[in-house]
């Protein structure tokens, strides 16, 4: 069974803090790692996957990049809002068939 | 377009009962997922789907059966419910082209409480 580790487990910041997690996962056989966000009562919603070492995605005050030598990944919010309140999930796929190993998640809290 | 749904939402069983969760999707996806998440846990795969027909196990299968006889449904069967199955099962689907690529979506999820 594959490690996911992610930190800090959960996180609780301003409104208009920048903050940023780490997912960390075994660097061989790798092929894609996914972002995904989770706001309480929904369902996942997928924000980034990566694939190759050194990429870097970006979707508004969201940003991400990959390390695939050393197996992690980072995940930036830039200027924190309410609304980034929710669990961030990231799963790299080992398999090479879309079979996600998730990690347990770090929660966000912004306090307005 | 509905995406992905599931049935039902929340369900109480006694111990030894079975029962059938429903997933389907209208995206005309290839792979299907079905997942467990507990708390402080991340979600774990229980069995997945590559195709209409197929089925193969996850990460955590026991105690769980699978069909796929349809592509846009995945059937999760729970032949004699344990209390240790107690969780929420997420379904999840997505597009095959490129794999390992491709995003994933998720149902709304089923609160199951084995007692």
């Amino acid at each position: 069974i594959l490690n996911v580790e992610q930190s800090p487990q959960s996180l609780h910041v301003q409104e208009g803090d920048s903050t940023n997690f780490t997912c960390s996962f075994p660097s061989s056989n790798f092929y894609a790692l996914h972002w995904y966000r989770w706001e309480t009562a929904k369902s996942p919603e997928a924000l980034f996957v990566m694939t190759l070492n050194g990429d870097e995605k970006k979707k508004g005050r969201i940003s991400a990049t990959l390390n695939t030598k050393e197996g992690y990944s980072y995940l930036y919010i830039k200027g924190s809002q309410p609304e980034d309140s929710a669990t961030y999930l990231c799963a790299p796929d080992m398999e090479y068939g879309n079979k996600l190993v998730f990690g347990a998640g770090t929660i966000l809290r912004v306090k307005s | 377009n509905a995406g992905v749904t599931q049935t039902p939402k929340f369900r109480v069983l006694k111990t030894g009962q079975s029962m059938t969760l429903l997933c389907a999707q209208d995206m005309n996806h290839e792979y299907m997922y079905w997942y467990r998440q507990d708390p402080g846990m991340g979600l774990r795969l229980i069995h997945y789907s590559v195709g209409e027909g197929t089925t193969a196990k996850g990460e955590v299968p026991d105690g769980y059966n699978v069909s796929r006889l349809k592509k846009q449904n995945f059937l999760l069967g729970l032949e004699s419910a344990a209390p240790s199955q107690t969780s929420v099962y997420f379904c999840a689907s997505s597009y095959s082209k490129l794999a390992g690529e491709e995003t994933q979506y998720f149902g709304p999820g089923t609160r199951l409480l084995v007692l």
